[in-house]
């Protein structure tokens, strides 16, 4: 059975500084990796889709990173900035119908 | 495209009593997912569609949840005899995909609160 963790369940970093968020999983025949951002009673918006067959995913100031073999993804956000205080999730499918299984999520705070 | 959309987003109900939530994905996605989300947690798979057919339902899923997706447009996600254990954010997400691999992205709605007293 698939399982996702993401480590710290909470991280505190002042404005500018980069963040890296942490995601494991236990099986690595997955098809891709999902990350999102959910904001405080709302819903889940995707941030970046990283194929298997991908090492790496840009957009803008995130940048994805995976490695199948050891069973980790890594989300970098440069120069963070108080807007990006959220809580991050990652999921990746646990069939090939795209059921995805999520970690807890990382709650981020950027502080001014 | 306005994304995926859910109605209500707010709900509060009495236990023991009925609820119904629609969804709406976004045009001409063929496949639709229901989540559910617990304070703290990461949403849960509850059940999903490919068009019209629903394909897997989760052991979460009691005999109480019913869930359609008639002709493949809209669906809805009915809770029958509300248990405060049913508190929570129901999300759902779709994607297209031509093809029985899972590599496209999925998108979500903004998801109902349903609190039971």
């Amino acid at each position: 059975k698939q399982e996702v963790t993401q480590i710290p369940a909470a991280l505190s970093v002042p404005e500018g500084e980069n963040l890296v968020l942490n995601c494991s999983f236990t099986d690595s025949a997955i098809y891709n990796l999902q990350w999102f951002r959910q904001d405080p009673g709302k819903g889940l918006t995707s941030l970046l889709l990283i194929q298997s067959s991908q090492r790496e995913q840009t957009s803008g100031r995130l940048n994805a990173s995976l490695d199948k073999s050891s069973g980790r993804s890594t989300l970098y956000i440069a120069a963070s900035q108080p807007g990006d205080s959220a809580t991050y999730l990652c999921a990746v499918p646990t069939d090939s119908w795209g059921k995805f299984q999520f970690g807890a999520g990382t709650q981020v705070v950027v502080t001014p | 495209d306005t994304g995926v959309s859910q109605d209500p987003r707010h709900k509060i109900t009495k236990r023991g009593q009925n609820v119904t939530f629609r969804c709406d994905p976004i045009s001409e996605h063929n496949r639709l997912y229901w989540y559910r989300q617990t304070l703290g947690q990461g949403p849960e798979f509850l059940t999903y569609f490919q068009n019209e057919a629903q394909l897997e339902k989760s052991r979460l899923l009691s005999d109480r949840f019913s869930a359609e997706r008639p002709k493949g447009s809209f669906s809805t996600l009915e809770i029958q005899r509300t248990e405060q254990g049913d508190s929570a954010m129901y999300l759902c997400a779709s994607t297209y995909t031509g093809s029985r691999v899972s590599g496209e992205e999925q998108f979500f709605g903004p998801g109902t609160r349903l609190t039971v007293l």
